[in-house]
């Protein structure tokens, strides 16, 4: 079946730092990758998305290229802010349904 | 403003006391979804609907049911909520549920089952 595997959080970092956070999936077919964000205390905003091999999203500063050879969409920004500080996830939208990766919470300490 | 919309926010409640958590979105939605998020293990989804009166089993839904009779509207029913419901609930809408379509969700509901 369908997975999302997301590096292993929490993740803390200096404001402008580079950030990286992994993802690598498993999935049959061509489904359409995303990279959800939720801030404290709120619910879950679409960050970024990627509907076939080679798509680039970006959003915000943050970019993913979705990597059917590597079957990856890692999250990218060159400099991030202490706005930043959330949890991400990274998702697959397979048959009806989001399959989601376990999250990672990113901290940026200014 | 184009929203989905949920409530209660927070609730604490007792075993096996029915409750239901309303869901609501005024995008003109085909597809809506349940959620429920627990630390490590991400998003799972609990039951979807493709349209009203279609409702179908997601990955985890054992003691929840839903009903969809209105296009708007898709409340999530605990029957007999359990400690185990303890979870932090989304729900989410979309324009047919396809695999290049965008969900949007609404602000949570953090339950406790004591």
């Amino acid at each position: 079946g369908n997975s999302v595997t997301q590096m292993e959080g929490p993740v803390t970092l200096s404001e402008e730092a580079f950030l990286t956070i992994n993802c690598t999936y498993t999935a049959t077919g061509y489904p359409s990758l995303f990279w959800y964000v939720q801030y404290p205390g709120e619910g879950l905003q679409l960050l970024l998305k990627a509907t076939k091999a080679d798509d680039k999203g970006s959003n915000k500063g943050f970019e993913a290229t979705y990597r059917k050879e590597t079957t990856s969409f890692h999250l990218e920004k060159g400099s991030v802010q202490v706005s930043d500080s959330a949890v991400y996830f990274c998702a697959l939208q397979g048959a009806q349904k989001l399959v989601f990766g376990q999250g990672t919470r990113l901290t940026i300490n200014p | 403003e184009a929203q989905v919309t949920q409530n209660p926010r927070y609730l604490i409640t007792v075993t096996g006391k029915k409750l239901t958590v309303t869901c609501s979105q005024n995008m003109n939605h085909e597809y809506m979804s349940w959620y429920r998020q627990d630390p490590g293990l991400g998003l799972r989804q609990i039951y979807y609907s493709m349209n009203v009166e279609v409702t179908d089993k997601g990955d985890v839904p054992e003691g929840y049911k839903v009903s969809r009779k209105e296009k708007r509207n898709f409340p999530l029913i605990l029957e007999s909520p359990s400690p185990n419901q303890t979870s932090l609930y989304f729900c989410a809408s979309s324009s047919w549920g396809g695999i290049t379509d965008t969900q949007y969700f609404g602000p949570g509901t953090r339950l406790t089952v004591l």
